[in-house]
């Protein structure tokens, strides 16, 4: 049973414009949300989060939404760049109990140059 | 300079061998955790250590035993390999107790082969 899931294993989007990666989930206990970006070989490194208490939250050139009604996120990255190639995660977490990071299987994003 | 680190990078062997693997994290973190990365990259927790003490054990084959001799480290033992076993193992930490939701920080993997 996943509880979450990238639909999209992989995107291509041309450098300069916007990337949009989705994420859903269906636990609805879940309330901790992040994104991981992983190079080959590497392990994921953390990128952004955003708590159930937020719709929104922006880093940089990094932006993740959340929809709680939806059970949905995105992570918008503009503008995208060569070196943000690379396969995104999403994780969630509950904050009651002994928590874990449930992940998504991943979405391979490649920025054309 | 290393947060996370594990050692080896790849480990290739037979099946029936025991092989263990050793993660360390220099972040001053309170949690560490195991992760499993199969064919289908899919990354999914194995075992969560707090302070030495464990947390989370997921259905795990009881082959799969993690040490833990100080909070800084937490090591994978795997006896009887088999071939199922091959996989990217993750080593990650985090700053709060394991109990509630926090960011972690992942090592590099070993990636497991066993023939």
């Amino acid at each position: 049973d996943q509880q979450v899931k990238q639909n999209s294993p992989s995107l291509s989007v041309q450098e300069g414009r916007i990337s949009i990666l989705n994420c859903d989930y269906t636990n609805s206990m879940f309330d901790y949300f992040l994104w991981y970006k992983k190079y080959p070989a590497e392990g994921p490194t953390f990128l952004i989060s955003i708590s159930s208490i937020k719709d929104k939250n922006e880093d940089g050139r990094f932006t993740v939404f959340l929809n709680k009604s939806a059970k949905h996120l995105s992570l918008h990255i503009v503008p995208s760049q060569p070196g943000d190639s690379a396969v995104y995660f999403c994780a969630a977490s509950a904050s009651f109990g002994n928590e874990k990071l449930t992940f998504g299987t991943g979405t391979r994003l490649t920025i054309i140059p | 300079d290393t947060a996370v680190s594990q050692t080896p990078k790849y480990l290739v062997t037979q099946m029936g061998n025991d092989k263990s693997i050793k993660c360390e994290q220099n972040l001053g973190h309170d949690t560490m955790y195991w992760y499993k990365q199969d064919s289908k990259k899919f990354l999914k927790i194995m075992f969560s250590y707090n302070n030495k003490e464990l947390i989370i054990n997921e259905t795990v084959p009881n082959r799969f035993s993690p040490k833990s001799p100080d909070k800084a480290h937490l090591n994978l033992h795997i006896n009887s390999l088999e071939l199922g076993d091959s996989a990217v193992y993750f080593c990650a930490s985090s700053q709060g107790s394991g109990r509630t939701a926090d960011t972690q920080y992942f090592g590099p993997g070993t990636r497991l082969t066993v023939l």
